[in-house]
């Protein structure tokens, strides 16, 4: 295990119903992310959080809201999706934000298999 | 445009072969290539990083290889194994952030008996 968990780890939703992914960290990181991986695509970032401040939000739509009350937690809540929001959601985590690309490590959790009927 | 391309998409081999997987990119500026595995179900997990000095670096049965020159990167996986079946990630960084890294979309191992 990385130190990284997720829940849940698999949800079937309506496109009118509004739901929550949950991800925690046991690492002492600051820094928490957000990304989809969606079949043949490469991961697409969606929100970054240091020290619980969000720093970036890639021009994701609304129905997807993110929230991190603390450095340990972070939250995606979800409302009115579409079909092609299916896809694996994956948290990460690292020591800050500034090393990574730099050569920190990001510690991703096992990801929320989610399917919008 | 920075982008990150891997080959094979899939790949099946017998247990105890050798493989090679490989990716090339167009990323500029380069910081650093790394190499995940990412176990069905599971989240990726670092396997190698090589920064521009370095042309390879071994994990284990894992070897990773970089010519900067071409902008290309190679794994090598040695006797394969049963439990090396996954998808394996090549990640470029083209500095500083999580918005500069460029993901590759994997290629697919599968390892049979």
């Amino acid at each position: 295990e990385t130190g990284v968990t997720q829940t849940p780890r698999h949800l079937v939703m309506g496109m009118t119903n509004k739901k929550s992914l949950k991800c925690e960290q046991h690492l002492g990181h600051n820094a928490m992310y957000w990304y989809k991986q969606s079949a043949k695509k490469p991961l697409e970032l969606m929100f970054v959080y240091n020290f619980k401040e969000q720093t970036e939000n890639n021009s994701v739509p609304s129905r997807f809201s993110p929230e991190c009350p603390n450095s340990s937690h972070l939250f995606l809540h979800l409302h009115t999706l579409q079909p092609e929001d299916s896809a694996l959601y994956l948290c990460a985590s690292s020591h800050g934000t500034s090393g990574v690309g730099e050569g920190e490590t990001q510690y991703f959790g096992p990801g929320t298999r989610l399917l919008v009927l | 445009k920075n982008q990150v391309e891997q080959s094979p998409q899939s790949l099946i081999i017998l247990e105890g072969k050798n493989c090679t997987l490989q990716c090339n990119y167009t990323v500029s500026p380069f910081s650093n290539l790394r190499w995940y595995k990412q176990d069905t179900g599971r989240g990726p997990v670092s396997l190698t990083i090589m920064t521009f000095s370095e042309n390879t670096k071994s994990n284990g049965r894992y070897t990773a290889t970089l010519d900067a020159d071409t902008k290309q990167s190679s794994l090598h996986i040695t006797a394969s194994q049963l439990s090396d079946s996954a998808s394996y990630i090549c990640v470029v960084s083209a500095g500083t952030g999580a918005n500069n890294l460029f993901f590759g979309t994997g290629t697919r191992l599968t390892v049979i008996p």
